[in-house]
């Protein structure tokens, strides 16, 4: 069974400051999409970035990049510049390439805070 | 356009009780999937239907869940004779197709709390 762990439940970062989530997985597959999604208190799930598992460059959107090791099965998120407005639950989850159905496997999610 | 928009946004109910939570995708999406999110849990994968078709119901925790989706559009998950377990956020997701990869955008979600 595909799995997704992240160990860190809770996190804080000064505003302006650097912080890494971190997320590792579980598959036998060896083309599949990773990514990271962020949750506000809104409830509204938001697509922060994705990785192809079949490149090898790291995935990057604007202060958002990914630390993507596949032989290591790890998928880090590094969230450069923080802002206040980046206070949310982080989701890491992974969906099989050319699966039938394209429904993602979620961990269970890092709480990061920002503090000003 | 607009958005996914799940109703009702809070539901509170009776243990025993059955609930519909209603799923109104993305206009044109044809693919829609449920997911719930127990208290200090990760998204948990419900059903997916691609048009109006559930190829798969395995996720579903019991069989006093169903879904159905109705004219490849609204979607509506029903709990019959709710428990306290059910408790949780039930979040609807739709995306242009099924497979492979195509962003899923998510609705707010219904937050149900079984008393």
């Amino acid at each position: 069974a595909q799995t997704v762990t992240q160990s860190q439940p809770e996190m804080s970062v000064q505003e302006a400051e650097t912080v890494t989530l971190s997320c590792t997985y579980d598959t036998s597959e060896s083309n599949y999409y990773l990514f990271w999604y962020k949750q506000p208190p809104s409830r509204q799930m938001i697509l922060v970035i994705r990785q192809e598992a079949y490149k090898q460059q790291n995935a990057t959107e604007n202060r958002f990049s990914v630390n993507f090791q596949k032989a290591a099965k790890s998928f880090s998120l590094k969230i450069s510049d923080s802002q206040l407005g980046d206070t949310a639950m982080y989701f890491c989850a992974f969906t099989n390439y050319g699966g039938s159905q394209g429904n993602l496997i979620f961990g269970k999610g890092t709480k990061l805070s920002v503090k000003p | 356009g607009a958005g996914v928009s799940q109703s009702p946004s809070n539901k509170v109910t009776e243990k025993g009780k059955d609930v519909e939570l209603r799923c109104d995708p993305i206009s044109g999406h044809t693919a829609l999937y449920w997911y719930r999110q127990s208290l200090g849990q990760g998204l948990e994968f419900l059903i997916y239907f691609q048009g109006n078709s559930a190829p798969d119901k395995s996720g579903l925790p019991s069989d006093r869940f169903s879904a159905e989706r109705t004219g490849g559009s609204v979607s509506t998950l029903t709990i019959q004779r709710t428990q306290q377990e059910d408790s949780a956020v039930y979040l609807c997701a739709s995306s242009f197709a099924g497979g492979n990869y195509n962003e899923q955008f998510f609705g707010p979600g219904t937050r149900l709390t079984v008393l």
